[in-house]
């Protein structure tokens, strides 16, 4: 079955250490997203791609960085830089265009030890 | 900049009684909206979506959502409640020229009491 893959589902981190967060997707879509999720305040988005090699900033980019290598992965590090990480990840990908819809991973959990 | 607002952080419903989850959005363009419901520890599923064409749209699990213009809502409702409805749901807008980008609202938990 296609889908969307986060692994791994829970992630510790120590202080001053990145982290990545892997999303690979096999249903050959162009558009892929990160989110970030903490309670109360809904998904906010992180970075977003819509071809390879290519990604822009959303709205809380500060402290995080991706790649978009192929077209299936969308990685997501959390640098040190980002200094309240602790939140669930979402990472989404669509076939591109405004009124597609979006299908979710089921993310990874991130705490700091 | 378009923007999303759900009313009621949590609501509670008895088994079989209506479910009605409300959303209000803000945005100067035409809207494509969208309701997703989450489960606990879960990604995000979409249960339904309004781009074009007929304003009353069904989704799956027995949702349906009204587009209004007028009122500038998107209001999601099922005419009787399960257990299995209890989760958390969110309603998300985006426009043309916006690289799909989805602003969400804050979700609504739903409580399902017997």
């Amino acid at each position: 079955d296609g889908g969307i893959t986060q692994s791994p589902k829970y992630l510790f981190r120590k202080e001053g250490q990145n982290v990545t967060l892997s999303c690979e997707q096999n249903l050959n879509h162009d558009a892929m997203y990160w989110y970030r999720q903490d309670p109360g305040q809904g998904l906010r988005l992180i970075y977003y791609s819509q071809i390879v090699n290519d990604f822009q900033k959303g709205d809380i980019a500060e402290g995080y960085s991706v790649s978009r290598e192929k077209k299936e992965s969308f990685p997501l590090t959390v640098t040190s830089a980002q200094k309240n990480p602790t939140a669930f990840y979402l990472c989404a990908s669509s076939k591109g265009g405004d009124n597609q819809p979006q299908h979710f991973g089921d993310g990874t959990r991130l705490s700091i030890l | 900049a378009q923007s999303v607002t759900q009313l009621g952080s949590h609501v509670s419903v008895s088994e079989g009684a209506l479910v009605l989850l409300r959303c209000n959005y803000s945005s100067s363009v035409p809207p494509y909206l969208f309701w997703y419901v989450q489960y606990p520890n879960q990604g995000l599923q979409l249960l339904l979506k309004y781009t074009t064409g007929a304003t009353l749209v069904k989704g799956i699990n027995g949702f349906e959502a009204e587009f209004k213009k007028s009122e500038t809502s998107f209001h999601l409702t099922k005419p009787s409640a399960h257990m299995s409805d209890a989760a958390e749901y969110f309603c998300a807008v985006t426009v043309t020229d916006s690289w799909g980008k989805l602003q969400f609202g804050a979700g609504t938990q739903v409580v399902v009491t017997p």
